[in-house]
C-alpha cells in the first residue's frame, strides 16, 4: 500500500526556533500534498495544499510567512515552522493524494510543543 | 462549499456487538467519499472509500460503508467490534465537480469498545 513518512514525530524546542517537518511518499509519486493541522480532541484543519514545483495554495487565516512549505519534488514536501512560539503547538499531519479519486495516504504527524 | 457532519461525539459499543458511526454530507455536486481511522498520536489511516457503482462498500478490518444518496449519508459499520477498533473516526468528503483535491473532514467520533 501507499506509504508516507513524517520525520521528525515529535519536536520539543526553545520559543524563537524555526522548525523543519519532512513528508516523504515512499513507494509513490504524489501529485498534490497537503498539510494539516490538529487540536486536542479536534478534526483536522488543513493549512494548505501544495503541488509539486509551484507555490502552495493556503487556506485562509493561515500565515504564509510562519508556515513555510516547500514542494522540490514528487516524493518530498517541508513544512517549516518559522519562530515557533508556544501558540504554534500542536499535531501536525501531512498526506500524499495521487488523484481526485484516490484517497489520501497520511503520515503519522508531528507533535510540536513549543516552550 | 462541501461540509460533513457526524453527530456523535462517542459511540459505546460493547465487544462483539455491531457498530455504527454516522456521518452525513453536503456537496454540490457528486461526492466521492472516505472513511478514515486514527488512532493516539498517529496519522489518518484509510479504511474505505466510495466512488461510483455499488453503494455498500467493503473496506479494511471488517468495516464496510453504505452510500445513501437520498439521505445523503455514509455511515461506517461493523457487524461485531473489536476492542482493537476504539479510536478516533473521520467521515472526509471531495466534491468530484469541485477543483482540486480537498478533503473536508467531518469532527469526529471517538468510539469505545468495551470487553
Amino acid at each position: 500500500g501507499a506509504v508516507v513518512s513524517q520525520h521528525p514525530s515529535w519536536v520539543i524546542c526553545k520559543s524563537g526556533t524555526s522548525v523543519k517537518i519532512e513528508c516523504r511518499s515512499l513507494d509513490f509519486q504524489a501529485t498534490t500534498m497537503f498539510w494539516y493541522r490538529q487540536f486536542p480532541k479536534q478534526s483536522l484543519m488543513l493549512m494548505a495544499t501544495s503541488n509539486e514545483g509551484s507555490k502552495a495554495t493556503y487556506e485562509q487565516g493561515v500565515e504564509k510567512d510562519k508556515f513555510l512549505i516547500n514542494h522540490a519534488s514528487l516524493t518530498l514536501s517541508t513544512l517549516t515552522v518559522t519562530s515557533a512560539h508556544p501558540e504554534d503547538s500542536s499535531f501536525y499531519i501531512c498526506s500524499a493524494g495521487q488523484g481526485v479519486n484516490q484517497p489520501q495516504h497520511f503520515g503519522d504527524g508531528t507533535r510540536l510543543s513549543i516552550l | 462549499a462541501q461540509s460533513v457532519a457526524q453527530p456523535e461525539d462517542q459511540v459505546n459499543v460493547a465487544e462483539g456487538n455491531p457498530l455504527t458511526v454516522k456521518c452525513t454530507y453536503s456537496v454540490s455536486g457528486n461526492p466521492y467519499l472516505f472513511w478514515y481511522v486514527q488512532y493516539p498520536n498517529r496519522g489518518l489511516q484509510f479504511l474505505l472509500k466510495y466512488i461510483t457503482g455499488d453503494n455498500l462498500v467493503k473496506g479494511s478490518y471488517g468495516f464496510e460503508a453504505e452510500f445513501n444518496k437520498s439521505q445523503t449519508s455514509f455511515h461506517l459499520k461493523k457487524p461485531s467490534a473489536l476492542v482493537s477498533d476504539s479510536a478516533l473516526y473521520f467521515c472526509a468528503v471531495r466534491d468530484i465537480q469541485a477543483a482540486g483535491n480537498k478533503l473536508t473532514f467531518g469532527g469526529g467520533t471517538r468510539v469505545l469498545v468495551k470487553p
